[in-house]
């Protein structure tokens, strides 16, 4: 099944220790996005990837990375989270950047304490 | 000025009725038209895409696109209480400078939906 996964799905953790949202597509898709959704805010990109070892900032980067080693994955990664990222995280892929739909994973709901 | 705007609801319809959704974009570059529906809590799902002027159809669901005045549409038909969700506008961007955002797809904040039995 054609499918964009991530993990964990639910976390609360402390402010200060690091964690990584893991995303994974099966679809060989080029282009893969974070993003954080926030109520009243919409979507907001974080980072984004067009290919293999090609990532760029989307409108919220502050206080994230991310790597793209290998076409299928693209991990998350928050050094030194803060109670301003709690939030709800989706990974997404597209064949074509930009120009063809996007899927999205499930949703990583994160709490920061 | 923001990339992507849509009414900011909500709206309320009563089912069989027709919904209008609604969305206006900033880039006259841009090709590539979408609608998502996210049920609360849940990851948005595509519906619809659209990438010339004029209408399309898919079932219940038609998307109606107007590149000169910069506008796209959903028009939902006999709309249904499981037609109750938020619905988000998605417009590409093809502008080349750095930045990097071409081929970047913005979305608006979304319309929430309510159909009402």
């Amino acid at each position: 099944e054609a499918q964009v996964t991530q993990n964990p799905r639910y976390l609360i953790t402390v402010t200060g220790k690091k964690l990584t949202v893991t995303c994974s597509q099966n679809m060989n898709h080029e282009y893969m996005s974070w993003y954080r959704q926030d109520p009243g805010l919409g979507l907001r990109q974080i980072y984004y990837s067009m290919n293999v070892e090609v990532t760029d900032k989307g409108d919220v980067p502050e206080g994230y990375k991310v790597s793209r080693k290998e076409k299928r994955n693209f991990p998350l990664i928050l050094e030194s989270p803060s109670p301003n990222q709690t939030s709800l995280y989706f990974c997404a892929s597209s064949l074509l950047a930009g120009q063809r739909e996007q899927y999205f994973g499930p949703g990583t709901r994160l709490t920061v304490t | 000025q923001k990339e992507v705007e849509q009414n900011s609801g909500p709206l309320s319809v009563p089912e069989g009725a027709i919904a209008s959704l609604n969305c206006t974009y900033s880039d006259r570059g841009s090709q590539s038209f979408f609608w998502y529906r996210q049920y609360s809590g849940k990851s948005p799902e595509l519906i619809m895409s659209i990438y010339s002027n004029g209408d399309k159809e898919d079932g219940r669901f038609t998307a109606q696109l107007n590149k000169a005045s910069q506008y796209v549409s959903l028009l939902i038909r006999d709309s249904q209480p499981s037609d109750s969700a938020t619905y988000l506008c998605a417009v590409n961007n093809l502008r080349g400078d750095r930045g990097s955002t071409l081929g970047r797809l913005y979305f608006g904040r979304g319309t929430q939906l309510t159909v009402w039995p």
